[in-house]
């Protein structure tokens, strides 16, 4: 089945460690996005890319970094992770045409 | 500032009846709203949508009604069933196409049998 995969499911890392999310996808899809969720909140949006086209939010801090090395993966790097970051971090794929998303299980991070 | 709002944390409704979820917008350059529903432990899944040009749209056990002028949109879930409870996202785009999308905080609905 086509889907949207994000690993691990649950990341524990410590305070000011970098560290890497990851999103793999078997849809093809050219869009991908980077969400962050904290409890009972919206989902935010980080970045995203169309192709390798990388578009940032204004407001997300420069401490959150992402790469897409192919059409397939793209990857969310926590440079210095506080205990602010603590987050469920949702990876989403969309194609140019719509339709919307098609999102990952997500991976929730715990900054100890 | 958020764009789109679901001021109702939680909803419990019982099974057999209406579930009514609402949303409310402030940018008026939105063009295309989706809903989306997740279970625990996944992600959201698309659920339905709605353009701009449209005041309704219908599919099986769920309509979303849209009204523009009211930044207004909602969600109804007829009949409800307890395979329904979960949260209820609300989301809203600039882009016909439905791309970078702008999400409320979700409702919590519990259909109880």
């Amino acid at each position: 089945d086509a889907m949207v995969i994000q690993n691990p499911r649950y990341q524990v890392t410590q305070f000011g460690k970098p560290v890497t999310l990851s999103c793999s996808q078997t849809l093809n899809h050219n869009v991908m996005y980077w969400y962050q969720q904290k409890s009972s909140q919206a989902p935010k949006l980080l970045f995203h890319y169309y192709d390798k086209d990388f578009n940032n939010e204004a407001d997300t801090p420069d401490n959150f970094q992402s790469r897409r090395p192919n059409t397939s993966f793209c990857f969310l790097d926590i440079r210095s992770p506080g205990l602010g970051d603590a987050a469920m971090y949702l990876c989403a794929t969309s194609s140019l045409e719509g339709n919307g998303y098609t999102f990952g299980s997500g991976t929730r991070l715990t900054v100890v | 500032d958020q764009q789109v709002k679901q001021n109702s944390p939680s909803l419990s409704v019982q099974e057999g009846r209406i579930s009514i979820l609402n949303c409310d917008y402030t940018n008026s350059m939105f063009d295309y709203f989706l809903w989306y529903k997740k279970y625990p432990a996944e992600g959201p899944t698309f659920l339905i949508s709605i353009s701009s040009i449209k005041d309704k749209n219908e599919d099986g056990r769920f309509t979303v009604f849209l009204n523009k002028s009211a930044k207004h949109l909602s969600l109804h879930i007829v009949p409800s069933q307890p395979g329904d409870s979960a949260v209820y996202f609300c989301a809203a785009s600039e882009e016909s196409n439905g791309n970078k999308l702008v999400f409320g905080a979700g409702t919590i609905l519990r259909v109880k049998s």
